[in-house]
């Protein structure tokens, strides 16, 4: 079956910390990631997508994020955070052959501790 | 810039009421979307269509109905509202084709409380 989970429901991490938020897949086709981002009483916005070629896609507002096949991940990383990225992300998954669905994990809420 | 928009931020309704939520976007997607955002539960899918008057169901399609009369047009419809479909209800947009991967274009929500 193909699923997609985030393992962290919450991450507080302190101002200009790192951050790394997990997401991994599981698929026997290959799949398109997206990362989106959500802010307070807002829709989803999309932060950066692997598609094909380099597993190191860079995306808006210094995130990026590395494809490993072999590990079925996808996780987003910042080397330092502002209190500005307090927001939940998402990670989705589309599936070649899917009809153009995409699933996406349950979310992970990002909160920033001055 | 793709544009979804949704016809309410804010919306409350009666239980038992007809609810009609709109969604319109601007850049000829074939593919729209319905999902309900619900805390620690993500996003489920409603409904979606895959082109002008075809839909297809989603993973919780039970006390919903859809209408596409128009490309840029979805309309999600509760036909007797009821509390338990108090939620954030999330509209996208997308391109079929392995360029665009499928990625999905959102609106900004809509708020509904059924009292």
């Amino acid at each position: 079956a193909q699923s997609v989970t985030q393992l962290d429901s919450q991450v507080p991490v302190f101002e200009e910390a790192p951050v790394e938020l997990r997401c991994n897949y599981s698929s026997s086709v290959s799949v398109y990631l997206f990362w989106y981002v959500q802010y307070p009483n807002q829709g989803l916005q999309l932060l950066l997508k692997y598609l094909s070629g380099s597993t190191l896609v860079k995306g808006i507002n210094g995130f990026e994020a590395e494809f490993n096949k072999s590990q079925t991940s996808f996780h987003l990383r910042k080397p330092s955070v502002h209190i500005s990225d307090t927001a939940e992300y998402f990670c989705a998954v589309s599936f070649w052959g899917s009809a153009s669905k995409i699933i996406f994990g349950s979310g992970t809420r990002l909160s920033i501790r001055p | 810039d793709v544009k979804v928009t949704q016809s309410s931020r804010y919306l409350v309704k009666r239980t038992g009421e007809k609810v009609f939520l709109e969604c319109v976007q601007d850049m000829d997607h074939e593919n729209m979307f319905w999902y309900r955002q619900d805390p620690g539960l993500g996003l489920r899918l409603i409904y979606f269509s895959y082109d002008v008057k075809m839909k297809e169901k989603g993973d919780i399609p039970e006390g919903y109905s859809v209408s596409r009369e128009k490309k840029e047009r979805f309309s999600l419809i509760l036909e007797s509202a009821s509390t338990n479909q108090t939620s954030m209800y999330l509209c996208a947009s997308s391109s079929p084709g392995r360029e665009a991967g499928n990625e999905q274009f959102f609106g900004p929500g809509t708020r509904l409380t059924v009292l």
